[in-house]
């Protein structure tokens, strides 16, 4: 079935590094990919997504590649601040299944120290 | 932005009551709302598809008696943990997208269950 793997589990890095979180996807019809930042106890909240049609999608300091051949999409953050404290999720989705499933990976706890 | 809420944050049950939890799209129309299940330090899983005006589409593994979804409204689909037992405390969470266009799904802010 429909799959996305997630990597890493978990991520310290020093704050104002960056930091990278990578997901590969199963299902190539999959033309939808977005990414949640939760923090604990909190709602999952979209913060960038990115469609088949770019590679690469850039917000602040926030930025999204996909290699539609590879089915791998990364989720790039720079100047990390302690803020970017959270567990994040990828998800891939067909717009065109008319479902509008998400199919999420396992997310990735990512630890920016001060 | 699009609003969901979901209520309530927080229950407490005995173990073989029902729980029921809502979810509604405050500032959009949802014909489609989707339910899922986070156990702690883990990621979402989703449980089932709820259709406006249709039955709900339940994944493979979760039992449809047990969790029953009802989405009665383009706002509103409701969730009911029948005869709970501690094995189903956990996070659950609802999401919806707006019907119009391809908007992105926007979550509630969860109901933690816990049955004693």
């Amino acid at each position: 079935g429909e799959n996305v793997e997630q990597h890493p589990s978990t991520l310290s890095v020093q704050e104002g590094d960056s930091a990278v979180i990578k997901c590969t996807y199963s299902d190539s019809a999959s033309n939808y990919f977005p990414w949640y930042k939760q923090e604990l106890g909190k709602r999952p909240q979209l913060i960038i997504d990115i469609r088949s049609n770019v590679g690469e999608k850039k917000d602040q300091r926030i930025a999204v590649t996909l290699n539609k051949t590879a089915k791998h999409f990364s989720l790039h953050i720079t100047e990390t601040q302690p803020e970017d404290s959270a567990v994040y999720f990828c998800a891939a989705s067909n717009l065109n299944s008319g479902t509008y499933k998400y199919i999420f990976g396992t997310g990735t706890r990512l630890k920016v120290l001060a | 932005g699009a609003v969901v809420s979901q209520h309530p944050s927080r229950v407490i049950c005995k173990s073989g009551t029902s729980v029921k939890i809502e979810c509604r799209s405050l500032d959009f129309q949802a014909t489609t709302m989707f339910w899922y299940r986070q156990f702690p330090k883990k990621s979402l899983m989703l449980m089932a598809t709820s259709n406006e005006g249709s039955k709900a589409t339940y994944e493979q593994g979760v039992e449809k008696d047990k969790f029953l979804i009802n989405h009665a409204s383009l706002t509103l689909s409701t969730l009911t943990v029948t005869s709970a037992h501690p094995e189903d405390s956990s996070f659950y969470i609802c999401s919806a997208r707006d019907a119009v266009g391809n908007s992105p799904l926007h979550f509630g802010n969860g109901t933690r269950l816990t049955v004693t």
